[in-house]
């Protein structure tokens, strides 16, 4: 299966600590994209990259939290101090440039103590 | 905040019933997709809709995107216990860029 990978699947961490997460996209894809999802919520953007460059960040990226796809492959999402409030499942996606679809990795659950 | 309109939230419905869902919104939309999540795992793409008045079906599933552009609907027809999960309408809204605005889903529950 080449569909889009994340690790880890869970997280659980003490407030105030970082976490990174890691995502795989479709190999042939060049765009990438993180949502963060709440409990019986949809997902809301976060921030997307078209190959390395970081293109668009939504206004709930908050200065703790960084992302990055150094070479245009994979791509890390990094939050700083992390607090009760990040809990939440991050979802990463990808897609080609230029089509609307963008398909889903199973998800990372981060859960803050 | 979302800026798209899901119902119903929940159905719980026999097995074998047809099943209705709908997306609207005031904003125009370029592009309607439905997706299914199972707890704990990721968004799966079931259909995707690129222009206004299209009627696309995969399987089962059926789904149209609106005249307007402003909504989208979704029917599954003959439910199957395996259909259970959360159904959620997503969009590329119109001069938003590439990032997806999502629905609030709907719980959709069979009893076989």
């Amino acid at each position: 299966d080449t569909g889009v990978s994340q690790d880890p699947r869970h997280k659980i961490t003490k407030r105030g600590q970082n976490v990174t997460f890691r995502c795989d996209p479709i190999s042939e894809h060049n765009r990438l994209y993180w949502y963060r999802q709440t409990l019986g919520q949809g997902p809301e953007f976060l921030t997307y990259f078209q190959n390395e460059a970081q293109l668009e960040k939504s206004r709930l990226l908050s200065d703790r939290f960084s992302a990055e796809r150094p070479k245009g492959s994979f791509s890390t999402l990094e939050i700083q101090r992390t607090e009760q409030g990040d809990s939440a499942m991050y979802l990463c996606a990808s897609s080609l440039a230029g089509q609307g679809v963008q398909y889903f990795g199973p998800g990372t659950r981060l859960t803050v103590t | 905040g979302q800026q798209l309109n899901q119902s119903p939230q929940s159905m719980f419905i026999q097995e074998g019933e047809d099943v209705s869902m709908n997306c609207t919104s005031s904003s125009i939309f370029n592009t309607w997709l439905w997706y299914k999540q199972d707890p704990g795992e990721g968004p799966v793409l079931l259909i995707a809709l690129y222009k206004a008045g299209e009627l696309t079906s995969n399987g089962r599933l059926t789904a149209q995107f609106g005249i307007t552009r402003k909504d989208s609907f979704l029917n599954i027809s003959a439910s199957i216990p395996s259909d259970v999960g959360i159904y959620f309408c997503a969009g590329l809204l119109e001069g938003a860029g590439n990032m997806l605005t999502f629905g609030g889903g709907t719980r959709l529950m069979v009893k076989p």
